[in-house]
């Protein structure tokens, strides 16, 4: 079945630097790729949708030049967390889709951001 | 915009009990819909995904329906194990390819030993 694996599982990092976040899918190509935050408590919020070889596309109120991504392959789309503060401390997950329409999604691990 | 919600919130059953989980959906036009699974500080599992054009789907003790006219789809989990224990999300796909998938908040279920 198809896997996508997300790279760390955990980070900790002081306030004002930057992290980055993997996503790969292993067996499978996908053009597409998707980025969400979890707060505790809180359900999946969608933040952008990683295009490989275009530009990201971003969910209102997110901010693009804070949560930049790139999707330079079709297997690996990164999202870089800018100038991080202790509010961008979440739980990111990413997902992919092997196929069309018709199939589901796929999610990484998830990724524990703290930012101190 | 579409926009998901499951009730109950949270669930606490003793083992061996037959459960339903609901989720309701604003919007018909979906694609498909997803149940996943997550336990504390983990990822999701895909549970069973339901095509629009599907009444329900079935996997062990897992049955999910789907109803399109009224927007909305249940988990039907049977014979309940504490193993069962996790939160389960319900997520729409409303855009095919090229949308992400629309959460509702959870349900935080519990099964007593």
């Amino acid at each position: 079945g198809a896997v996508v694996s997300q790279h760390p599982s955990w980070v900790i990092c002081k306030s004002g630097t930057s992290v980055k976040i993997e996503c790969r899918s292993l067996d499978f190509q996908a053009t597409t790729m998707f980025w969400y935050r979890q707060f505790p408590k809180q359900s999946l919020m969608l933040m952008a949708t990683s295009n490989e070889g275009s530009k990201a596309t971003y969910e209102q109120g997110v901010e693009k030049d804070k949560f930049l991504i790139n999707h330079a392959s079709l297997t690996l789309s990164t999202l870089t967390v800018t100038s991080a503060h202790p509010e961008d401390s979440s739980f990111y997950i990413c997902s992919a889709r092997q196929g069309g329409g018709n199939y589901g999604y796929t999610f990484g691990s998830g990724t524990r951001l703290t930012v101190v | 915009k579409q926009e998901v919600t499951q009730i109950p919130a949270a669930l606490s059953v003793p083992e061996g009990e037959n459960l339903v989980l609901n989720c309701s959906f604003t919007d018909s036009a979906i694609y498909n819909l997803q149940w996943f699974r997550q336990d504390p500080g983990k990822g999701l599992t895909s549970l069973l995904l339901i095509q629009s054009s599907q009444r329900e789907q079935t996997s062990g003790r897992l049955n999910a329906s789907l109803d399109k006219s009224s927007g909305r789809s249940t988990l039907y989990i049977a014979a309940s194990q504490p193993g069962d224990s996790a939160t389960y999300l319900c997520a729409a796909n409303s855009g095919g390819g090229a949308d992400g998938l629309t959460f509702g908040k959870g349900t935080h279920l519990i099964i007593q030993p």
